[in-house]
């Protein structure tokens, strides 16, 4: 079974860029989620999707950053123009609709440099 | 307010001896999940463990096992026999009914295994 796959691994703009994030769930899974990890921290997430509605983006800076999940399997994270405070890691994860126990299954992360 | 706890920002350890890792949680939800992820340096989240608010018995996944003392509100990972492998950031989440499923992170413990 193929993992979360996300692209690309590293990015680095210069502030008031704009950079997007694609990511892949597991073949199956209708629940997707974006979290930013800053260095030192746990992940936060910023939207969460079920199929292609939104379920939570509570916590999603929305004048800069915007989410989609197209056709309700991949999802693109943009973010336009960039801070310097967003400089990160975005990862990516999914899962099947399930209770209290449901395992989230995470990508390898993009490495956001803002400089 | 759900909140996660963890007070240790980095641990040492010697090979194939036993290391706790502690965690403790805010929560007013009668129901909730708790998880422990590990985090090697290349960056995904790897599921390790799961304990439910309502099980008796406290949860265990190989060398994995984990505390789980309700009326403390902890929920302390023990990892046995350590190996040079488990040296990464551990992370503790929870997860209710009320915040919607939605997963929260402590800071996380780097852990150090030394030879």
């Amino acid at each position: 079974e193929a993992g979360v796959a996300q692209s690309p691994r590293y990015k680095i703009i210069e502030k008031r860029q704009s950079v997007a994030f694609w990511c892949n769930p597991i073949s199956g899974h209708a629940t997707l989620y974006w979290y930013q990890q800053i260095l030192g921290q746990g992940p936060k997430l910023l939207i969460q999707f079920q199929n292609n509605g939104v379920v939570d983006d509570s916590q999603l800076p929305k004048d800069r950053f915007s989410a989609e999940r197209l056709k309700g399997v991949d999802s693109t994270l943009k973010i336009q123009p960039a801070k310097l405070e967003d400089s990160a890691v975005y990862l990516c994860a999914s899962s099947s609709q399930g209770d209290l126990s449901y395992e989230q299954y995470f990508g390898p992360g993009t490495r956001l440099t803002v400089t | 307010a759900q909140k996660i706890t963890q007070t240790q920002p980095g641990m040492f350890v010697q090979e194939k001896e036993a290391v706790t890792l502690d965690c403790t949680y805010d929560t007013s939800d009668p129901s909730y999940g708790l998880f422990w992820y590990k985090q090697p340096s290349s960056g995904e989240m790897i599921f390790l463990i799961y304990q439910g608010s309502y099980d008796q018995q406290n949860a265990t996944e190989g060398r994995y096992s984990l505390n789980f003392q309700k009326a403390r509100k902890s929920a302390n990972l023990v990892i046995s026999a350590s190996q040079l492998g488990d040296s990464a950031m551990y992370f503790c989440a929870m997860r209710g009914i009320t915040g919607g499923f939605k997963t929260i992170f402590g800071a996380g413990t780097r852990l150090f295994v030394k030879a």
